[in-house]
């Protein structure tokens, strides 16, 4: 099986434009779920998504918002970019079911904003 | 809310030694745990886990220690090889939850 895909690899905005990351998860995969990861702050938890709807949110203003679409790929915006913004965007999907907690992560999308 | 941290950002060892990366949780509701290993430029790839009704697992040259009584998992790994060398990250989930709160991590760096 192919492995979790984030398009597009790299980023570069500047202040106040906005940006949408797209993800594909493992074929069969029913979750994904989005993390920002910086230097400072680690992993943080943006949000979880699971049949179309956003089950889970993480403490993130509502300038980032996401979707999933019938075939389980996702995407997620930001809108109004700040320089705080810059970081890794990491999606990672699961299976659905009870014992699939583990994440499988993608490559990341690396966004810097200027 | 509760966050899981790690005691040491930076760990360096010889190529053959064994390595020891711990981690230290708050949540005592969290029942499952996880380590990654996150090499340069890749997202974070799923080491070995284990639930709390355990005190000890083992995989291929990785080895997760439980301790629920002080809150604390550590990972081992024997024979530690420069392919080692990446951050590794602990993660909670508490029960009931599939969301798991992850630590600073440790960046382990294996000379040869």
């Amino acid at each position: 099986k192919a492995g979790v895909t984030q398009t597009p690899r790299y980023l570069i905005k500047t202040r106040g434009q906005q940006v949408t990351l797209s993800c594909s998860p493992i074929s069969g995969h029913r979750s994904v779920s989005w993390y920002q990861q910086t230097p400072g702050q680690g992993l943080q938890f943006l949000f979880e998504y699971f049949s179309e709807t956003q089950r889970n949110k993480g403490n993130f203003p509502g300038r980032f918002s996401g979707r999933q679409f019938s075939n389980s790929r996702s995407e997620m915006n930001v809108s109004t970019l700040e320089l705080g913004d810059s970081a890794l965007y990491l999606c990672a999907s699961r299976p659905e079911g009870r014992g699939e907690e583990k994440l499988f992560f993608g490559s990341g999308t690396q966004l810097s904003v200027l | 809310g509760e966050s899981v941290g790690l005691h040491l950002p930076t760990l360096s060892v010889q190529e053959g030694d064994n390595s020891i990366i711990n981690c230290a949780y708050s949540n005592s509701a969290s029942d499952y745990f996880i380590w990654y290993k996150q090499e340069s430029g890749k997202g974070p790839q799923f080491i070995i886990d284990i639930r709390s009704n355990m005190d000890k697992r083992q995989g291929q040259r990785v080895t997760v220690l439980l301790n629920k009584t002080v809150k604390h998992l550590s990972l081992q790994i024997a024979a530690t090889q420069p392919g080692d060398s990446a951050v590794y990250f602990c993660a909670e989930i508490p029960g009931g939850s599939y969301i798991p709160t992850f630590g600073r991590g440790t960046s382990l760096i294996v000379h040869p």
